[in-house]
């Protein structure tokens, strides 16, 4: 299995880009999780989805954000317009659900915003 | 709302040495404890889990991990550790109530100094 895949690995932008991670999960999974980390922050979860339909947002920032699954294999976080503390690493997550579920975690995607 | 915490930032530690992290969580009811693996320039990924039964985990590499309900603590142990071993520890907390909504602690930062 190729586990999560999650594409670009790097992104670099100027201030006010839109910017769009791409995240492909498991084969089979259909739990998948967009989740931020920062040094300052540490792993903060933005949005989870069950089945492809978003089930918690509560942790996306706010409206630049946005994040959609239009099918079991794939899924996009959008930052329009990009702001340079959005600047972190984004990782995207998936499993089977349940809460006693093992998440499994892409190699993330490093976001810089100049 | 649940949370954890991870008193310990960084640990600096020779290899042979015994290894311990802290992890406490707040949440009264049932809860689901994890502990998560970050090499360096990789992706997360499970060391342990409890949900049920023997209170004391066996994970992957020799790690472990003791569930004291009255204590509210999930810690990490290895009795011996190598410099492989280098790498930041996330435990992560997810209760019955939050569905698979995993919360993660601030992580510690482990160097083992060959």
């Amino acid at each position: 299995d190729a586990g999560v895949i999650q594409s670009p690995r790097h992104e670099v932008t100027e201030m006010g880009q839109e910017v769009t991670l791409r995240c492909k999960p498991i084969s089979g999974h259909n739990s998948l999780f967009w989740y931020r980390q920062t040094m300052m922050r540490g792993l903060e979860l933005l949005i989870y989805f069950n089945n492809n339909v978003p089930i918690d947002d509560s942790g996306m920032p706010e409206d630049r954000f946005s994040a959609k699954m239009p099918n079991a294999s794939f899924s996009t976080l959008k930052i329009q317009p990009s702001e340079p503390r959005d600047s972190a690493v984004y990782f995207c997550a998936s499993g089977t659900g349940g809460p006693t579920d093992t998440q499994y975690f892409g190699p993330g995607t490093r976001l810089t915003v100049l | 709302a649940q949370s954890v915490s991870q008193h310990n930032h960084h640990v600096i530690l020779s290899e042979a040495a015994s290894l311990e992290l802290g992890c406490n969580y707040s949440y009264g009811g049932t809860v689901n404890l994890f502990w998560y693996v970050q090499y360096p320039g990789q992706h997360l990924q499970l060391l342990l889990k409890y949900f049920s039964g023997d209170p004391l985990v066996k994970g992957i590499k020799g790690f472990e991990a003791e569930f004291i309900k009255s204590k509210f603590s999930f810690n990490l142990r290895k009795p011996s550790v190598q410099w492989s071993d280098t790498a930041e520890y996330f435990c992560a907390v997810n209760t019955v109530a939050a569905g698979n909504k995993l919360t993660f602690g601030g992580g510690t930062r482990v160097l083992v100094k060959p």
